[in-house]
């Protein structure tokens, strides 16, 4: 399985744009980014998906390096609700099903007020 | 649309005991997911369900874990002798397959502590 790397940990101040990095250096050529986040005592939530070209929905913005080695996951305007562990996860679709979404530790965001 | 739920939200039960958990996806999601997670881990992938067939099986889903959809709507996850590491979050999650979504949608979880 493809791995990511991520910062154990990320603070932000309410209202400041967020960037989170994740590194994936040996993706495949047939692996999405997609980025997930757990607020506390819930399960996971979708963020936003890429596979080569920048990504923006209304939740945040993805950035993928040009050589797709690393990514950058961008909240634009950071909310107290932000507040979450953000889970970088490569998904191969050219193995079996593609189903396998392998989540690493993830990033810790706080949002200070 | 009420969300993916589970049942039940939290377990106690004592090593060697069977547990079984249920997971009612959204209504119009015919593919299925099944995870672990440990305190401070991400999810762990343990099987995949597309209707009820189960396509995809992690090799962490040991000969004591079986997990059945037998209608294509709800599931259920069984762990048979249970061990203290089997403590864990168990999450659920489905999602739609065709159109262009990929989100997975998770369910609150089943929290399962093995004494």
């Amino acid at each position: 399985d493809a791995k990511t790397t991520q910062p154990n940990s990320m603070e932000s101040n309410e209202e400041e744009p967020v960037h989170l990095p994740c590194n994936h250096s040996t993706i495949s050529g047939t692996d999405y980014i997609h980025w997930y986040r757990q607020l506390p005592s819930q399960g996971p939530e979708y963020v936003i998906h890429g596979l080569t070209s920048n990504v923006n929905n209304r939740m945040a913005s993805l950035a993928i390096a040009e050589d797709r080695k690393s990514s950058t996951l961008i909240l634009h305007r950071a909310t107290l609700r932000d507040a979450a562990v953000y889970y970088c996860i490569l998904r191969d679709v050219g193995v079996g099903y593609g189903q396998n979404f392998v989540f690493g530790p993830g990033t810790r965001l706080s949002v200070l007020p | 649309d009420t969300g993916v739920s589970q049942d039940p939200r939290h377990k106690i039960t004592k090593r060697g005991q069977n547990v079984t958990f249920r997971c009612d996806p959204i209504s119009e999601h015919n593919r299925l997911y099944w995870y672990r997670q440990t305190l401070g881990q991400g999810p762990e992938f343990l099987t995949y369900f597309q209707n009820e067939a189960q396509l995809e099986k992690s090799r962490l889903l040991s000969d004591r874990f079986s997990a059945e959809r037998p209608k294509g709507s709800f599931s259920t996850l069984e762990i048979q002798r249970t061990e203290q590491g089997d403590s864990a979050m168990y999450l659920c999650a489905s999602s739609y397959l065709g159109g262009s979504s990929y989100e997975q949608y998770f369910g609150p979880g089943t929290r399962l502590t093995v004494t």
